[in-house]
């Protein structure tokens, strides 16, 4: 069965500092890969994702995330956190028509 | 703007009762899912649905059933409450190899 591994269950960055968090997925084949995000008292929207073509994808909020294949990964960087950034952020391989879910990243951001 | 909406933002019931809890999507999507959040567990998935009076099961379908009579409403239903259902409950619909939207979620406390 396909599995996420996301490595931090909790981050906590000073704002300014810049992001990275890492996520593995199980499966080697052909992949659709997302992040979603929830902030405090809100529904989990999507972040990017990625279905083909260049493996350097743009989200919204100043988010990217690089794919690389051939380590099974789906980080997503931003170079400078605001205080805002303060959620909790899923990642998520699709099979089939379902996702696989990571467990979650809390990240906490010091104003 | 995608919009699902869930039936409850807070619920409570007492073991052993019968619970429905209903979603609602206005985009046309076919496919509809009952994930359960749980801290540390991230997303699991309980049932999907591909169409119309189509399901199929998730991760985790024990202690729940599903309902899609029409294509816009997806019904999970727990026959008979316990404890350890106490979670989120969150509904998402997606175009077929499409990204999956999120409603609110439910908070579902079983006494």
């Amino acid at each position: 069965a396909q599995s996420v591994s996301q490595h931090n269950h909790h981050v906590i960055l000073s704002e300014a500092a810049s992001l990275e968090l890492g996520c593995n997925y199980s499966y080697g084949g052909t992949v659709n890969l997302f992040w979603y995000v929830q902030y405090p008292g809100q529904h989990l929207q999507l972040l990017l994702k990625y279905f083909s073509g260049d493996p350097l994808v743009k989200g919204i909020k100043g988010f990217e995330a690089e794919f690389i294949k051939s380590k099974f990964s789906f980080n997503l960087r931003k170079p400078s956190v605001q205080w805002s950034d303060t959620a909790e952020y899923f990642c998520a391989v699709k099979n089939g028509n379902k996702l696989v879910f990571g467990a979650g990243t809390i990240l906490r951001v010091k104003s | 703007d995608v919009k699902v909406t869930q039936s409850s933002r807070y619920l409570v019931k007492r073991t052993g009762e019968k619970v429905f809890l209903e979603c609602v999507q206005d985009m046309d999507h076919e496919n509809m899912f009952w994930y359960r959040q749980d801290p540390g567990l991230g997303l699991r998935l309980i049932y999907f649905s591909y169409d119309v009076k189509m399901k199929e099961k998730g991760d985790i379908p024990e202690g729940y059933s599903v309902s899609r009579e029409k294509k816009e409403r997806f019904s999970l239903i727990l026959e008979s409450a316990s404890t350890n259902q106490t979670s989120m409950y969150l509904c998402a619909s997606s175009f077929r190899q499409g990204a999956q939207y999120f409603g609110p979620g439910t908070r579902l406390t079983v006494l």
